[in-house]
């Protein structure tokens, strides 16, 4: 499978334990990207990479979380200190470079979704 | 920043019948707007999308139109059939970067 793939696919943990997260975007994509989608709602976006370097973080995204991409390949996003809020799909999507695809399209992955008890 | 506005948020349509699905966005720097279908817990797939400097844009039975001007935009399904239902939702994106997403548009097309 060339796609996006992330894991794990599902997480259940306890309110207060850290949870960290897989992201392997398509082979060659330099562009990363991590959203949160909450039931019935659409993805809401929370950090972008540009090879290894983080360009932008949104607000949602609070001093509990924090997201690498080391070698600009795979990416980790971490969780600590977990609350119930938290408790959403966490979605990938990589973007080929620049000039891109035709329109620079976000291919996304499966997704973890995580449940905080 | 930009904000995206999508309606309706559940459309039930007969088999055989065309669905619209509308978004207005804010941010006039915006300049591509894509079309995600989510089938229930599967991932975002995309099915269309549009540059801001293309007016419509079709692809067999589904086609995006934009009004640049009253910046909105439109997702057409015509001879929709029951593997048409799922979430749909609009985006906007400035440059390379983000995207921001629609609430979604709950379709259902009855057999």
């Amino acid at each position: 499978d060339t796609g996006v793939s992330q894991n794990p696919r599902h997480k259940i943990t306890k309110r207060g334990q850290n949870v960290t997260f897989r992201c392997d975007p398509i082979s060659e994509h330099n562009r990363l990207y991590w959203y949160r989608q909450t039931l019935g709602q659409g993805p809401e976006f929370l950090t972008y990479f540009q090879n290894e370097a983080q360009l932008e973080k949104s607000r949602l995204l609070s001093d509990r979380f924090s997201a690498e991409r080391p070698k600009g390949s795979f990416s980790t996003l971490e969780i600590q200190r977990t609350e119930q809020g938290d408790s959403a799909m966490y979605l990938c999507a990589s973007s080929p470079p620049l000039p891109g695809g035709p329109l620079g399209e976000q291919f996304f992955g499966p997704g973890t979704r995580l449940t905080v008890l | 920043g930009e904000n995206v506005e999508q309606h309706p948020s559940t459309l039930s349509v007969q088999e055989g019948d065309s669905a619209v699905i509308k978004c207005t966005y804010s941010d006039s720097a915006s300049n591509y707007f894509p079309w995600y279908k989510q089938e229930l817990g599967k991932r975002p797939q995309l099915i269309i999308d549009i540059r801001s400097n293309v007016g419509e844009k079709k692809d067999q039975r589904i086609a995006v139109t934009l009004n640049k001007t009253a910046k909105h935009f439109s997702l057409h399904i015509t001879e929709t059939q029951p593997e048409d239902s799922a979430v749909y939702f609009c985006a906007a994106r400035t440059g390379f970067q983000k995207l921001v997403f629609g609430t979604g548009t709950r379709l259902l097309v009855s057999p």
